[in-house]
């Protein structure tokens, strides 16, 4: 069965300091994996996905096979990054998204 | 172009009861999925409708159920409500069953 885990509930950042996010999955076929983010009081949103292989907002995130991990960047953070993210996962050809627990991230002034 | 909407923000009902949450999925988008998120979890994936039919099924019993209707917005039931069923329920719609996945602001169910 996949699964999907982030070791991190909580996390704090200084402004400016560097950000990552831990995000590993359990799946044996070709995974499809994303990255959402919900900020206060706003509905749950798409950052980025890692076939498209852009940078949103600073952040990139690089699958490694691997190490069956999927971990969110940033060099810099910033103020606005304080949010709940979720890492996720997707079976190509599949429609069910199965989701992490969610680290809610906190960037301190 | 309007967002995904969900209906009623909030609800309370008691146990053994029957709920119908509804969502206008945006447009252009033939596929509606919905989600329950229980506090402190994060979503998990009830089933997905596309084009009417359903198109997957998570690991939910059969008192969820539900509907997408020709204009492709949809209703999810939950028949015989437990306490457990308290909740955050999202609807996310798509352009197709594989595409970016548009999320709703959900709609919280509470069951006394």
């Amino acid at each position: 069965a996949q699964r999907v885990t982030q070791p991190e509930k909580l996390l704090s950042v200084f402004k400016g300091a560097p950000v990552e996010l831990k995000c590993n999955y359990s799946y044996s076929g070709s995974p499809e994996l994303f990255w959402y983010v919900q900020y206060s009081r706003q509905r749950l949103q798409l950052l980025l996905r890692h076939i498209s292989r852009e940078s949103i907002k600073g952040f990139t995130a690089d699958l490694n096979k691997g190490e069956t991990s999927f971990h969110l960047k940033k060099p810099f953070a910033q103020e606005e990054d304080s949010a709940m993210y979720y890492c996720a996962l997707r079976d190509f050809g599949n429609e069910k998204l199965t989701f992490g627990t969610g680290t809610r991230l906190t960037i301190i002034p | 172009e309007t967002g995904v909407t969900q209906s009623p923000t909030h609800l309370i009902k008691t146990r053994g009861q029957q709920v119908t949450l509804r969502c206008s999925s945006q447009s252009g988008h033939n596929t509606v999925s919905w989600y329950q998120q229980a506090l402190g979890q994060g979503p998990q994936f009830i089933f997905q409708y596309y084009r009417e039919e359903e198109n997957g099924r998570g690991n939910f019993p059969p008192r969820f159920s539900g509907l997408q209707f020709p204009n492709y917005s949809s209703e999810l039931n939950v028949n015989a409500l437990e306490l457990d069923d308290s909740a955050l329920y999202l609807c996310a719609s798509s352009q197709n069953r594989e595409e970016t996945q548009y999320f709703g602001p959900g709609t919280r169910l509470l069951v006394l």
